[in-house]
């Protein structure tokens, strides 16, 4: 067990419809870091936050959004949603200190119809 | 990120020691090497890390050659549990050590 949690575990939704992914990282982990890994693609960096402030950003497309909030769980936006956006979607935290040792969660399989 | 290359896949007896090579020649000298696995759709898992020493922890130990362009990973026992994904990572310091850059990796499969 990571210490990461991400909810919900499996989600299908059909084509155009939005869905909130959530994470909370380890406790006192102040970075949250979203991955996606589809089929086809392997794990892609999507976006970092750090104390609630973006940090890095990746191949996120615009139809995708990420905050952290005060209490530092983070929730990823999909919106318009496309066939191709099936995939697991991971969550990391890392702690301070630039280890570079990232916890992630079990992830957030979504499937879209 | 400096690229680092792989092989595909990997096969190994169980009990004997899991060598994972990966050729990272473009590093730069403040560029650490990282180690994830991941063991079918579960979230990643780091394993170790090194910049220029060789490296030990409980799970593996870290081979990287003098000239820093390549590494191996060392599973000294194997087990069947031991079958995954194994990612080497050369991330982009200009971005911290933590915006990993995941490749296709090697799928090394444990064999009883």
């Amino acid at each position: 067990d990571s210490g990461v949690t991400q909810t919900p575990k499996h989600l299908i939704t059909a084509t155009g419809q939005r869905v909130t992914l959530r994470c909370s990282p380890r406790s006192g982990d102040l970075s949250v870091y979203w991955y996606q890994q589809s089929l086809d693609q392997g794990l892609q960096f999507l976006i970092q936050y750090y104390n609630g402030e973006e940090r890095a950003k990746g191949n996120i497309l615009e139809r995708f959004s990420a905050q952290q909030f005060p209490d530092l769980h983070s929730e990823l936006n999909l919106s318009s949603l496309e066939l191709g956006d099936s995939a697991l979607y991971f969550c990391a935290s890392s702690g301070l200190g630039d280890t570079g040792e990232l916890f992630f969660g079990e992830g957030s399989r979504l499937t879209v119809l | 990120d400096a690229k680092t290359t792989q092989p595909t896949s990997m096969d190994c007896a169980e009990g004997r020691a899991a060598n994972l090579p990966c050729n990272h020649s473009t590093i730069s000298g403040n560029e650490y090497v990282y180690w994830y696995r991941q063991i079918h759709s579960q979230g990643p898992q780091y394993i170790i890390h090194g910049l220029k020493n060789n490296e030990t922890n409980e799970m593996a130990s870290l081979i990287i050659t003098e000239d820093r362009k390549s590494s191996t990973l060392i599973l000294p026992h194997a087990t069947l549990r031991d079958t995954a994904v194994y990612y080497c990572i050369v991330p982009d310091p200009n971005f911290g050590n933590e915006k990993l850059t995941f490749g296709t990796g090697t799928r090394l499969t444990i064999i009883p």
